[in-house]
């Protein structure tokens, strides 16, 4: 099983609304991920985390908060978001390892619209 | 330092093979993905191979890595209407956590 689950898959909400973002793995993986992907481009990451804890944080405005409740579960809260925040959010998971490689598996993704 | 590029466009006759092409600056031993995505979906893992490795084959798919001139292909052998996608080549750093560096993505049409 190499599934990582999101939901919803589709999201629109108002500049005022707080909504969140849900992601769920079942493998074991220790690594976790948000990535957010414009139209046509590539994606960008957003956060990691390792182990439950934030461990890169890539200058993501507060308006996105992380939350890594427990090791199959990761959040996105949305609080006060922009129009130009408009993309599809990707979640990932992936093992640990000290030194060799870790593949990286991805969900679905969120269309996340904000009017 | 990081950077990932890619031809942006590739159109190919169903029942060709596809050659599409990557190349990567960072110089230290890294991991290299393909990753493949369909319209409205996330992202598909298909292969990946070390910085030390020449060449990798996976069924219809076969990675070929040229290291004097940091230069990845991904070649699909007996391309079909499916295979119709965006492909990404993306490197990353052996151990710890797998933080992606992606390229533009090259997107494939397969035509009859």
């Amino acid at each position: 099983d190499t599934e990582v689950t999101q939901t919803p898959k589709h999201l629109v909400m108002g500049m005022t609304n707080k909504k969140s973002l849900k992601c769920e793995q079942h493998m074991g993986h220790r690594a976790m991920y948000w990535y957010k992907q414009k139209a046509k481009k590539p994606p960008e990451l957003m956060f990691v985390y390792s182990y439950e804890k934030l461990s890169i944080n890539e200058s993501v405005p507060s308006r996105f908060s992380p939350e890594c409740p427990n090791s199959s579960l990761l959040n996105l809260h949305l609080h006060a978001l922009q129009p130009e925040d408009s993309a599809l959010y990707l979640c990932a998971s992936s093992q640990v390892y000290r030194e060799t490689n870790t593949e990286a598996f991805f969900g679905q993704g969120t269309r996340l619209t904000v009017v | 330092g990081e950077d990932v590029e890619q031809s942006l466009f590739l159109s190919v006759r169903e029942g060709d093979s596809s050659v599409i092409n990557c190349t990567y600056t960072d110089s230290s031993s890294t991991y290299l993905y393909w990753y493949k995505q369909e319209p409205g979906a996330g992202l598909q893992l298909l292969t990946y191979i070390f910085s030390n490795m020449d060449m990798k084959q996976d069924q219809r798919l076969t990675v070929l890595l040229n290291k004097k001139d940091k230069h990845l292909s991904l070649r699909i052998a007996d391309t079909q209407t499916g295979d119709s996608a965006i492909y990404f080549c993306a490197e990353s750093k052996p151990g710890g956590y797998n933080k992606l560096i992606f390229g533009a993505g090259t997107r494939l049409a397969v035509h009859p």
